[in-house]
């Protein structure tokens, strides 16, 4: 299966300052790119939806100043969390979706487990 | 609204005590439905992708199939290293962005 890379697997900062989490599609384009975020013991909660080029789209209740998202490649995403704080705390999935015989299948990152003090 | 549940939330097996883990889904303009297996602290690995009712895909121990309501993650003679959290997504138009249910914890004792 197609290859998704996320850098760093774990940060820990401190209160009021931003992190930034890079995911890369490794062996294949992908036009479209998703941020989730994952509590414990819950299931993922879709961030935004990013698309190469243009800006992306953000669920309801999902700050967009604080959340920054940027798909400059059809490799390469980022996510910069501004700010960050306690609550912010959580484990980031990025998710790459790949073309394979003309369907499209979503492939996951590592996933970051960021910790703010 | 898409909805998709999954059952049990979680399942304790004896090695080679084969099971079914089951997901329902209410979606509009169904895509595909997805299966995932999560490992503690990490991302999502992809198992399957069903599209249509009446199929199935197989790898290794496990078996997907799909109706129109339910999709069945059977798994035959499980063992210790299939321990993990199973997780099932539909893709419904028009949005095109997956759907994730809660997950079932799969653990397969020696």
């Amino acid at each position: 299966g197609a290859v998704v890379s996320q850098h760093p697997s774990r940060v820990i900062c401190k209160s009021g300052t931003s992190v930034k989490i890079e995911c890369r599609s490794l062996d294949f384009q992908a036009t479209t790119m998703f941020w989730y975020r994952q509590f414990p013991k819950q299931s993922l909660m879709l961030m935004a939806t990013s698309n190469e080029g243009s800006k992306a789209t953000y669920e309801q209740g999902v700050e967009k100043d604080k959340f920054l998202i940027n798909h400059a490649s059809l490799t390469l995403s980022t996510l910069t969390v501004t700010s960050a704080h306690p609550e912010d705390s959580s484990f980031y999935i990025c998710s790459a979706r790949s073309p394979a015989g003309g369907r499209e299948t979503q492939y996951f990152g590592p996933g970051t487990r960021l910790l703010v003090l | 609204e898409d909805q998709v549940t999954q059952s049990p939330e979680a399942l304790r097996l004896q090695e080679g005590e084969s099971s079914s883990l089951n997901c329902s889904y209410t979606v509009s303009g169904l895509r595909g439905l997805f299966w995932y297996r999560q490992d503690p602290g990490k991302g999502p690995e992809f198992l399957f992708t069903l599209y249509s009712a009446g199929e199935e895909k197989e790898k290794e121990r496990l078996k997907a199939t799909l109706t129109k309501k339910e999709s069945f993650l059977h798994i035959t003679a499980p063992k210790p290293e299939d321990s993990a959290t199973y997780l099932c997504a539909v893709q419904a138009a028009p949005r095109a962005i997956l759907v994730f249910g809660k997950g079932t914890k799969l653990t397969v004792n020696p």
